[in-house]
């Protein structure tokens, strides 16, 4: 079956550490892959997009990895704050213009002072 | 900078009820997708529109439907209400060629 799996599990971090968020998928071959932050009842907010034939991309202090042979994307928030604190989700395209994202589960990142 | 707007934002319904959510997309942004998030889950891709045309269908109930008018808003129309149907509902729009979405704040929908 397809799925998309993110750390099942809340990550706690410490202000001004490097969060690393997994999101690992099978049976999928995604065109790219997309990291959204959603605070509780509120819509998902675009973060940033990878494509397929591309490794990493950056922004700010953000960085994400893309590695189609292991089916997984790293994304990671360097010198976090407590601001970061969010649920992430990383959602698929499988087609290149397709309309539909499959959202992955969700981490809900924690960052105490 | 405009963002997506949804109304209303919270809405109670009683079973076997109808319900219309509304979406207005970002000026220019020529898709509009709808998408379903029960408590403590992923959002679930329900429908969208490209240039006003339905042009991708996920996990929809035969109860609801959806169109995008001339002005490029959007509605669902969600009929026999149940319970389960209780969860928010995310408009999102996009322009095609960049591919990311940009979320409404969302509709609350509550069935009793």
């Amino acid at each position: 079956s397809q799925k998309i799996e993110q750390n099942s599990e809340a990550l706690n971090i410490q202000e001004g550490k490097t969060a690393t968020l997994t999101c690992n998928y099978t049976n999928y071959s995604p065109a790219y892959l997309q990291w959204y932050r959603q605070d509780p009842g509120r819509g998902p907010v675009f973060l940033l997009l990878i494509r397929e034939n591309e490794k990493e991309k950056r922004k700010e202090r953000l960085k994400v990895t893309f590695d189609t042979t292991l089916k997984q994307s790293l994304f990671h928030i360097t010198a976090s704050q407590p601001a970061d604190s969010a649920t992430y989700l990383c959602a698929l395209s499988v087609l290149y213009n397709t309309d539909k994202l499959i959202f992955g589960t969700g981490t809900r990142l924690q960052v105490f002072p | 900078a405009a963002g997506v707007i949804q109304s209303p934002r919270h809405l109670i319904k009683e079973k076997r009820e109808t319900a219309t959510l509304k979406c207005y997309p970002i000026p220019r942004h020529d898709t509009v997708y709808w998408y379903q998030q029960g408590p403590g889950q992923d959002p679930q891709f329900l429908i969208s529109f490209y240039e006003k045309m339905q042009s991708d269908k996920g996990s929809i109930p035969d109860r609801f439907s959806a169109q995008q008018f001339s002005d490029y808003h959007s509605e669902l129309n969600m009929s026999s209400l149940e319970l389960g149907d209780s969860a928010l509902y995310f408009c999102a729009s996009s322009y095609r060629e960049l591919n990311e979405q940009f979320f409404g704040p969302g509709t609350r929908l509550t069935v009793l």
